[in-house]
């Protein structure tokens, strides 16, 4: 079945970049959007943004500067890029199979079917 | 900016019926989705598009959503369903989860 995995290191430094790969195994990329969603220690959920295979995104507007994710679809992997850490950036980062589906009222909305098992990054000095 | 809000903690007694609510400004009007998340788990989506189960998620699992609130109610709760519960909706393309409700089944 379709696992994913994400990968990168589990420290980095106040002022520095966190880079993050998600690999996808067992199925295919395409057709699908994927996210990334972190979780503070203790804390809770916080949407981070999307990408669909094909390479459109869609970002949280409270990191949109900060935040950077692509895919490489070869790879079958997504990248997260997160720059400027600080301690506040702390946590489990997860990246999520994501579905898309219409609602007449409100427009496109998504929902995340697959997550995998996250990666821990602290942040520190 | 748009708000989802949960209570903080829910007690059930074994083989009761759950309900966990979530707030928002005219959520009705938007699809809503629940993820439960099991202690040093990630989360696992158990309900979206307001009612819709994913496959392999048990039928106790319901849910509703109308003018201000959504619900996720849970029939026959099991010791197996303790953990946490986060709502989540979309407002203007933006990704908003609810603070989470921890479910304690005692």
């Amino acid at each position: 079945q379709v696992q994913l995995q994400e990968s990168g290191p589990g420290l980095v430094k106040t002022s520095e970049t966190l880079s993050l790969t998600c690999t996808v195994s067992g199925g295919s990329m395409s057709y699908y959007y994927w996210s990334w969603i972190r979780q503070p220690p203790g804390k809770g959920l916080e949407w981070l943004g999307h990408i669909y295979y094909s390479g459109s995104t869609n970002y949280n507007p409270s990191l949109k500067s900060r935040v950077t994710l692509s895919v490489d679809t070869s790879k079958n992997q997504i990248a997260l890029n997160l720059t400027s850490v600080t301690a506040a950036d702390t946590a489990v980062y997860y990246c999520a199979r994501t579905r898309e589906g219409y609602n007449w009222s409100t427009g496109s909305y998504w929902y995340f079917e697959l997550w995998g098992r996250g990666a821990l990054v602290s942040v520190s000095s | 900016s748009f708000e989802l809000t949960q209570p903080p903690s829910v007690s059930v007694s074994p083989g009761q019926t759950a309900s966990i609510t979530c707030s928002g400004d005219r959520l009705g009007n938007k699809y809503v989705s629940w993820y439960q998340q099991k202690s040093g788990q990630s989360p696992v989506l158990v309900i979206y598009q307001d009612g819709k189960r994913p496959s392999g998620i048990p039928e106790r699992f319901s849910g509703s959503n109308s003018g201000n609130t959504a619900t996720l109610t849970i029939s026959g709760t099991q010791a197996m369903d303790e953990g946490d519960y986060y709502c989540q909706a979309w407002d203007s393309s933006t990704g908003v989860f609810g603070g989470g409700t921890k479910l304690t089944v005692l």
